[in-house]
């Protein structure tokens, strides 16, 4: 079956730029996570849902970041205003519920702003 | 607060030769699961193992086992039969299981260790 899917895989921004980066969950999972991985370090917690409810987004570093997951599976974690710091890879990750379930992880979005 | 600390920034290893890599972690939650992820260079994170807290057993899966010490809090992932395939970023990840409301399943991440298998 199909994983995790998330597109562009890269994208370059010129700063200022507002970029929308796409995550297709697995099919059926109920919980969706994004996380930001900076380069040599581990992934960072953003945001979580469960279904189309954000039930945590105390992990997003500003109030320039913004995720949506309107109809409970496509999400779109979107950045206003794009700085340099801003450069990372975004992972997103799917569970098929909430309660210990393994996530399973996409390729990634690598984001550099210039 | 949630911890998780590889201490070593890079492995080698010959080939068919096992590695452990190294992982500690500090919670004061006494519900949760611990996981290891590969990293090839592609980016994606491919998850290995699984152990939970309350788990008697060690996790096994296939040439992957976590050595788990729960009073060291330690949670060591052991290679057996190296192969270079495996050569790769590990992550050693951390959630909480109990209610604790929104803290519930976001994973709390190591550094990784870069494991690198020579012929």
């Amino acid at each position: 079956g199909a994983g995790v899917s998330q597109s562009p895989r890269y994208k370059v921004a010129k700063r200022g730029q507002d970029v929308a980066l796409r995550c297709d969950p697995i099919s059926g999972h109920v919980s969706l996570f994004w996380y930001q991985q900076a380069l040599g370090q581990g992934p960072e917690f953003l945001t979580y849902f469960q279904n189309e409810a954000q039930l945590d987004k105390s992990g997003l570093p500003s109030d320039r970041f913004f995720a949506e997951r309107p109809e409970g599976s496509v999400s779109t974690l979107k950045i206003q205003r794009t700085q340099q710091e801003d450069s990372a890879v975004y992972l997103c990750a799917s569970s098929l519920a909430l309660g210990g379930e393994t996530q399973y992880f996409g390729p990634g979005t690598r984001l550099l702003v210039l | 607060a949630q911890k998780i600390t590889q201490t070593q920034p890079g492995m080698f290893v010959q080939e068919k030769e096992a590695v452990t890599l190294d992982c500690t972690y500090d919670t004061s939650d006494p519900s949760y699961g611990l996981f290891w992820y590969k990293q090839p260079s592609s980016g994606e994170m491919i998850f290995l193992i699984y152990q939970g807290s309350y788990d008697q057993q060690n996790a096994t899966e296939g040439r992957y086992s976590l050595n788990f010490q729960k009073a060291r809090k330690s949670a060591n992932l052991v290679i057996s039969a190296s192969q270079l395939g495996d050569s790769a970023m590990y992550f050693c990840a951390m959630r909480v299981l109990s209610d604790r409301g929104s803290t519930l399943g976001r994973l709390y991440f190591g550094r990784g260790t870069q494991l690198t298998v020579w012929p």
